[in-house]
């Protein structure tokens, strides 16, 4: 199947900083990535979805300006988390599809923030 | 409003077979996923489903009626490591997924 890589699979940082995650689609074109969000214990939430070329679309509730995200090629979508603070500590996936909208979902290994 | 129920926990025994259920309420209908997750990593797929019917891949197999918003997943000849959480998803007229809270599955020597 296709591979989606998600970098890094661990961060720890300081309140008050930035922290960027990448998803790289390897094998495939991905027009569409998803952002989620996993605190533990609960399901996964959709935080927004990227869409190559153009601004991303977010879920009701996430902050545009504290989640950035950027799709600038087919292969590489990146969420920055700006000023972090502890409460953003949580368990962040990407995922991408490889053709049309109803193909298959292809996860990234996941990235475990820290905010300290 | 959009809603996808699925049992907290689950115990089933090693060699035997398991029914995870699973029902939705969504706007529009475009195919149902199930996932397997283990603790600490990404979701995988395992199964997709948008005609009604039973769908059988090995071990799993998973079934849809659009009629009744139901589906369930069934995991034969259970082994330990599929001691996991099984989350439902279906996927609305807007190709969003609703995800479910997941099924926690505790396999029993």
């Amino acid at each position: 199947g296709a591979v989606v890589s998600q970098h890094p699979s661990r961060v720890i940082c300081k309140s008050g900083t930035s922290v960027k995650i990448e998803c790289r689609s390897l094998d495939f074109q991905a027009t569409t990535m998803f952002w989620y969000r996993q605190f533990p214990k609960q399901s996964l939430m959709l935080m927004a979805t990227s869409n190559e070329g153009s601004k991303a679309t977010y879920e009701q509730g996430v902050e545009k300006d504290k989640f950035l995200i950027n799709h600038a090629s087919l292969t590489l979508s990146t969420l920055t988390v700006t000023s972090a603070h502890p409460e953003d500590s949580s368990f962040y996936i990407c995922s991408a599809r490889e053709s049309g909208d109803t193909g298959e979902l292809f996860f990234g290994e996941g990235s475990r923030l820290t905010v300290l | 409003g959009q809603n996808i129920d699925q049992p907290t926990e689950m115990t089933a025994t090693e060699g035997a077979i398991v029914q995870i259920n699973c029902t939705y309420q969504t706007s529009g209908f475009n195919g149902l996923f199930w996932y397997q997750q283990h603790a600490g990593e990404a979701p995988t797929f395992l199964s997709y489903n948008v005609l009604d019917g039973l769908e059988e891949k090995g071990r799993f197999s998973s079934f849809l009626s659009r009629s009744k918003g139901y589906s369930y997943l069934l995991l034969k000849e259970l082994q330990m490591k599929d001691s996991a959480s099984y989350l439902c998803a279906a996927m609305d007229s807007n190709y969003q997924l609703i995800w479910g809270a997941g099924t926690k599955l505790i396999i029993k020597p």
